[in-house]
């Protein structure tokens, strides 16, 4: 079974604060996807990865980058984090370049 | 930006209904995807779909893809409990590799 780990579940940062949101797949898969689901909006891409130290834009980039240092880990960096950021986030990984496997997700709240 | 909508986005049935979510696009989508997210869960890929007119099923589940690939529905025959949350599809538009996710239809199922 394919196993796409997010580190935190939950997590509250503040205004301001540089954070991490980590994601690690365990299948070798080349694409990584990471996405913000918030209420009435559905999931929206932030940032996708079909290789290891690529990244490409995805629908809302803004306030956010990532890092793919290795194949299997997949970061996300809210450089300076807002309240308009407080949302479920959710990583996935694929063989294909469409996600097929979702973490369970980390809800950020910042206040 | 590029939109996918689905309909509806809410449905509450009575065990044993059938139930049906409708995807809709303005342009041709290259492929589109089923997604089924439990209360409190992740998003699970259900099926692709990639040709004009597809239809699979996977046991009372149905999903179509119409002949001008700009819409999709995916059908739920006598529902159960078990069937309960959200159906979100997701399509690639416009030739990029990209989804774009409808909103979600909630489904509610009273024993």
């Amino acid at each position: 079974d394919v196993k796409v780990t997010q580190s935190s579940r939950y997590l509250v940062k503040r205004t301001g604060e540089k954070v991490f949101l980590e994601c690690v797949q365990d299948m070798d898969h080349e694409n990584m996807f990471w996405y913000r689901q918030d209420p009435g909006l559905g999931l929206r891409l932030i940032y996708f990865s079909y290789d290891v130290k690529m990244k490409e834009k995805g629908d809302i980039p803004e306030g956010y980058s990532v890092s793919r240092e290795k194949k299997e880990r997949f970061s996300l960096i809210l450089e300076s984090a807002s309240t308009n950021q407080t949302s479920m986030y959710l990583c996935a990984s694929s063989f294909v370049r469409v996600p097929l496997h979702f973490g369970n997700g980390t809800r950020l709240t910042v206040t | 930006g590029q939109q996918v909508m689905q309909i509806p986005q809410y449905q509450h049935v009575q065990e044993g209904e059938d139930f049906t979510t409708y995807c809709n696009s303005s342009t041709t989508l290259s492929n589109i995807q089923w997604y089924k997210q439990r209360p409190g869960g992740h998003p699970v890929f259900l099926i692709q779909l990639v040709k004009s007119g597809e239809v699979k099923k996977q046991k009372r589940l149905t999903f179509q893809f119409g002949e001008a690939k700009k819409n999709s529905s995916l059908h739920i025959t006598a529902t159960q409990t078990t069937d309960v949350g959200t159906y979100f599809c997701a399509g690639a538009q416009g030739g990029s590799e990209k989804l774009v996710f409808g909103k979600g239809t909630k489904l509610t199922v009273n024993p």
